[in-house]
């Protein structure tokens, strides 16, 4: 069973603008939720998470995200976007140490124009 | 510090050879991750070892894939036979607390 999905795959905002990425996971996973930056030819780079300390979580570059478990999401946010920002966005959810892995989605690539 | 490494960082392979790619962890961190990155398949699960336990080796795609960790840090991982299907860009993470991985920067492999 799918346990992220991202809506979009392709994100395109003006420099400036508000950055939105959403993020649904499955209600059945514990609290464990990630957000993870990829920039070109690097590996990925972890933005934030979430472990049930706060709902609303901080990461760097300015970037949050606000967990709803009301609504299953964990989307990110940025109040205004900058060109470094262009980049692949995945969201995780790690299940619990039996299992281990971190379950992905399948990314968001965010375009940021001048 | 040192973050996770991987090395080679790019390797170009025939079609039929093995290859061998390293993953150096975080010192101290016990649990170490290999994943796969392809067009079109997203970022895939291969294996994961924590500490001394069996290795979980769910996400391998084939009995072409095998991997091992010795002395509890390096880690390889080995592909006999590549196919062109192979490539993709491997990554290694490593983990102290479990739910927190941190990344090395791929080895990206290409198979003609």
């Amino acid at each position: 069973a799918q346990s992220v999905t991202q809506l979009g795959s392709h994100v395109s905002v003006s420099e400036g603008a508000l950055v939105l990425l959403r993020c649904n996971y499955s209600s059945s996973v514990p609290p464990y939720l990630f957000w993870y930056v990829q920039y070109p030819n690097q590996g990925l780079q972890l933005l934030l998470k979430y472990t049930s300390a706060a709902t609303l979580v901080k990461g760097i570059n300015g970037f949050e995200a606000e967990f709803k478990k009301s609504e299953t999401s964990f989307h990110l946010t940025k109040p205004s976007a900058h060109m470094s920002d262009a980049a692949e966005y995945f969201c995780a959810v790690y299940r619990g140490s039996t299992l281990g892995r971190l379950y992905f989605g399948r990314g968001t690539q965010l375009t940021v124009w001048p | 510090g040192a973050g996770v490494s991987q090395s080679p960082s790019n390797k170009v392979t025939e079609k039929g050879k093995d290859v061998e790619l390293r993953c150096d962890p975080i010192s101290g961190h016990t649990a170490l991750y290999w994943y796969r990155q392809s067009l079109g398949q997203g970022l895939e699960f291969l294996i994961y070892f924590q500490g001394n336990s069996a290795p979980d080796k769910s996400g391998l795609p084939s009995d072409r894939f095998s991997a091992e960790r010795t002395g509890g840090s390096v880690s390889t991982l080995t592909i006999q036979r590549t196919q062109q299907e192979d490539s993709a860009v491997y990554l290694c993470a490593s983990s102290s607390s479990q739910e927190t991985q941190y990344f090395g920067p791929g080895t990206r492999l290409l198979v003609l």
